[in-house]
């Protein structure tokens, strides 16, 4: 059965720190692709990043990075130099490639204050 | 291009009440799903569809009725309200179920409390 844990319940920083969410999850799969999304306060969901399970390079998006590690089932999500406006829940996802759903962690609900 | 569209927005129940919100997707995509979003839940799904005229149930589907009639529309029926389901519904399409390596796109979400 696929399971994604988010061990963060709720994170506080000052801006301009660096943040890192953490996302373990569990899968007899040897495909399967993991997401991250995030909620910001007005409700919607936006999706962030998608990687594939044959795909353990590190990916950077200006402030954010992606670190995947097989070896330790983790995909945790870092911002650099956190703004306020990082302020939201982020939630870890992962489907399976013969799988029909995304199962989504708990969330982490970050708050960036000024 | 809309993307998904849930309506309404904001609902209040009352108790045995029955309603259906409404999912439409504009983007042809042959995957759609419900999911509700608990405090310290995250989202759990209620039900899914791979495509007009099948649909499946998910994680939590008793007290939901779905349908696929077509591509476009996925609505989510409570047949008899209870405080338990007070929530916020997501509604979401991908391109396939084959190709779940491709984004979810969700709806704006719907806040629903039954009193």
């Amino acid at each position: 059965a696929q399971k994604v844990t988010q061990a963060q319940t709720e994170i506080s920083v000052v801006e301009k720190e660096d943040v890192t969410l953490d996302c373990v999850y569990e899968t007899r799969d040897t495909t399967y692709y993991l997401f991250w999304y995030k909620q910001p306060p007005s409700g919607e969901l936006v999706f962030l990043i998608r990687r594939n399970s044959f795909d353990e390079q590190n990916e950077i998006s200006g402030r954010y990075s992606w670190n995947f590690q097989k070896s330790t089932s983790s995909f945790n999500f870092t911002i650099t130099a956190s703004q306020v406006v990082d302020s939201a829940v982020y939630f870890c996802a992962l489907s399976e490639a013969n799988g029909n759903k995304l199962v989504f962690g708990a969330g982490t609900i970050l708050r960036v204050k000024s | 291009n809309a993307g998904v569209t849930q309506t309404p927005k904001f609902q209040v129940l009352k108790t045995g009440q029955s309603m259906t919100l409404q999912c439409a997707q504009d983007m042809n995509h042959e995957y759609m799903s419900w999911y509700r979003q608990d405090p310290g839940m995250g989202l759990r799904l209620i039900h899914y569809s791979v495509g007009a005229g099948i649909t499946d149930q998910g994680e939590v589907p008793n007290g939901y009725n779905v349908s696929r009639s077509t591509t476009e529309d996925f609505p989510l029926r409570l047949l008899s309200a209870a405080p338990s389901q007070t929530s916020v519904y997501f509604c979401a399409s991908s391109y396939s179920v084959m190709r779940m390596n491709t984004e979810a796109f969700f709806g704006q979400g719907t806040r629903l409390t039954v009193v």
